[in-house]
């Protein structure tokens, strides 16, 4: 088992409507999850950061945690073309500064 | 704005021959840093931490005698590869932490290595 999980899509999500991106984590004890945003051919750049079980929400962007059920997920509101990336999931290591990342989902916005 | 800078962009060599790859922290003096490594289509594979002062934590299967790291300041830490071959083209990213608990990383704009 991955130890941290996405699906690779492409997800195609139609302008103006919710993106609704899932991860699954391995490591029941994990604390620390991220959610990046890749464009093709370049670097991730970090969306939103969630600690605590609930949703954060920052602009567009919702995430969501649920520790339980180890799982956690990204909610883009109303979707534009420029949000036509991979979007990546990260999850800290427990007792050291590293990070896992999954597969990535890749996400197309049509106009 | 960048907080983390890479230098070169991009850069062909050949067989053989060795890389260096600098990461820079622009606006935070970094203890760690991180070097990952991405093939087409793949997902980012962590390489190695760059501690500064000290020897790199390299991940398992990285063979850290041909992926020199150095951290020697604060603010930059160099990739170096060695007698590339072509299998080791890749997209080679740079990252820093926040500094604080939160564990947050930001990455440089990455180095895209092709060996002919």
């Amino acid at each position: 088992q991955k130890e941290v999980e996405q699906n690779s899509g492409p997800l195609s999500v139609p302008e103006g409507a919710i993106a609704s991106l899932n991860c699954t984590y391995s490591d029941r004890v994990s604390q620390s999850f991220f959610w990046y945003r890749q464009y093709s051919g370049k670097s991730p750049e970090l969306i939103m950061s969630i600690y605590s079980n609930g949703d954060k929400e920052d602009g567009r962007f919702t995430a969501q945690l649920n520790k339980a059920s180890q799982y956690v997920s990204l909610l883009i509101r109303d979707s534009q073309p420029s949000d036509s990336a991979t979007y990546l999931c990260a999850v800290k290591v427990q007792g050291a500064q590293k990070l896992v990342f999954g597969q990535g989902t890749r996400l197309t916005i049509n106009p | 704005g960048a907080v983390v800078s890479q230098h070169p962009s991009w850069v062909i060599c050949k067989s053989g021959t060795s890389v260096k790859i600098e990461c820079r922290s622009l606006d935070f003096q970094a203890t760690t840093m991180f070097w990952y490594r991405q093939f087409p289509k793949q997902s980012l594979m962590l390489m190695a931490t760059s501690n500064e002062g000290s020897k790199a934590t390299y991940e398992q299967g990285v063979e850290k005698d041909k992926f020199l790291i150095n951290h020697a300041s604060l603010t930059l830490s160099t990739l170096t590869v060695t007698s590339a071959h072509p299998e080791d083209s890749s997209f080679y990213i740079c990252s820093r932490g926040s500094g604080l608990s939160s564990y947050e990383q930001y990455f440089g704009p990455g180095t895209r290595l092709t060996v002919t």
